[in-house]
């Protein structure tokens, strides 16, 4: 079992609609979660993060957060072509040290 | 603003060459960094993890004498690229945990090697 699984994709949504993408993690301890967009052939960046429990909003991106479940989500609502990308997962622990997903990519058609 | 600032966030440099990227921590001392890379269509992996004061330990796989890191103070960690070679170039990022165990990624820095 991999440490960070994310659903590889393609996801597809229309336009519009609400985009949402899955993590899920194995260690127990870990305390900080964060999602990074990279679209192709650039850098990833940082979109959101989220410490504890429950919803994060920014923008039109809510993260949640579930430690009971062992897993959080990023959802993008009103998704545009323009959130086409790779989105990726990362999960720290305790120790400090942070496990990437190897990513979702999501496709907006318009 | 960035608690952890990381430079310079683009960098071309000749194959031979050594190249280093500084992670600082802005707000925090951090006893422990972190290292990361991403490999060409791969996500980001561990490379070492770089500790204030005493040697990195690497990850499996992960030449220590082609990849220096240096954490000579409480908030600033190293890392350099020697003789760099194109199959270096690659997107960096580095990350410090703060006394509440909270994590801090910088922005990365993206390694061209020509």
């Amino acid at each position: 079992q991999k440490e960070v699984e994310q659903n590889s994709g393609p996801l597809s949504v229309p336009e519009g609609a609400i985009a949402s993408l899955n993590c899920t993690y194995s260690d127990r301890g870990s305390q900080s979660f964060f999602w990074y967009r990279q679209y192709s052939g650039k850098s990833p960046e940082l979109i959101m993060f989220i410490y504890s429990n429950g919803d994060k909003e920014d923008g039109r991106f809510t993260a949640q957060l579930n430690k009971a479940s062992q897993y959080v989500s990023l959802l993008i609502r009103d998704s545009q072509p323009s959130d086409s990308a790779t989105y990726l997962c990362a999960v720290g622990t305790n120790a400090g040290k942070s496990t990437f997903g190897d990513g979702t990519t999501l496709t907006v058609k318009p | 603003g960035a608690v952890v600032s990381q430079h310079p966030s683009r960098v071309i440099c000749k194959s031979g060459t050594s190249v280093k990227i500084e992670c600082r921590s802005l707000d925090f001392q951090a006893t422990t960094m972190f290292w990361y890379r991403q490999f060409p269509k791969k996500s980001l992996m561990l490379m070492a993890t770089s500790n204030e004061g005493s040697k990195a330990t690497y990850e499996q796989g992960v030449e220590k004498d082609k990849f220096l890191i240096n954490h000579a103070s409480l908030t600033l960690s190293t890392l350099t690229v020697t003789s760099a070679h194109p199959e270096d170039s690659s997107f960096y990022i580095c990350s410090a945990r703060e006394w509440g165990n909270t994590i801090y990624f910088g922005e990365g820095s993206w390694l061209t090697v020509v």
